[in-house]
């Protein structure tokens, strides 16, 4: 199973906004509308942010959205908080009954 | 509310077996598919396994397929993971994850257990 490509960091000032990418291939985010993001904090578990490419949670604030286009999805957050900091991963079905998470890409509020 | 709970973590040493449990609450646990996931030291979420709701259907990464074994019991609301011939490489925490439905992806985390294979 091959890894989803995130860029390993991304920045912004409080206040403004910042978008991680996912990029996969035609067997996975291009092929199925299953792709999720998820925020860490350090030590702490996964939290589920965004799924099925743009739906958002009950309790996750509308700053975060998603989208997708061909192979690549997308994570924006909007009005940069310093709680946003942390590490934000995609997942995808990859068909064939597999699954596979992105690399991760630390995201810092500067 | 809804919750998971790992337990089993530990170290042990390459080669030996270990089980890790997750027991859920809060929602109908024989309704959802279950999957474990791990993250390594510093390194990234890695799907490990994943179980459907009635328990029939199995599936695994290629880096764990013929060592791990993922089986549930809905009556204790426990999804098991039984790991054998471990590798130092299988140090991680270890997290179970409800899926929405099968392969939907996961919408509810466990706080993980850390499993550390060393000599």
């Amino acid at each position: 199973q091959s890894v989803l490509t995130q860029p390993p960091s991304a920045s912004g000032s409080p206040g403004q906004s910042v978008t991680i990418s996912c990029t996969g291939s035609s067997s996975d985010v291009g092929g199925y509308d299953y792709v999720s993001w998820y925020q860490q904090h350090p030590g702490k578990a996964p939290k589920l942010m965004i799924y099925d490419v743009s739906e958002r949670p009950s309790g996750v604030p509308d700053r975060f959205s998603g989208s997708k286009s061909g192979n690549t999805a997308s994570l924006t957050v909007s009005g940069l908080q310093e709680t946003d900091e942390a590490d934000y991963y995609c997942s995808s079905y990859a068909g064939t009954n597999n699954f596979v998470f992105g690399s991760g890409t630390k995201v810092t509020v500067l | 509310q809804v919750q998971l709970v790992e337990s089993g973590g530990g170290v042990v040493q390459p080669g030996k077996p270990l089980r890790l449990s997750c027991v859920g609450s809060g929602f109908t646990f024989g309704f959802y598919g279950m999957h474990w996931v791990r993250q390594a030291p510093g390194k990234g979420l890695e799907w490990v396994a994943i179980i459907s709701p009635d328990g029939g259907e199995q599936y695994y990464a290629d880096s764990v397929k013929g060592r791990f074994t993922i089986s549930r019991d809905s009556s204790k609301s426990t999804v098991y993971l039984e790991m054998n011939r471990l590798r130092l490489e299988d140090t991680a925490v270890y997290y179970c994850a409800r899926d929405r439905s099968f392969f939907y992806g996961m919408d509810v985390w466990g706080q993980g257990t850390t499993v550390t294979v060393s000599s």
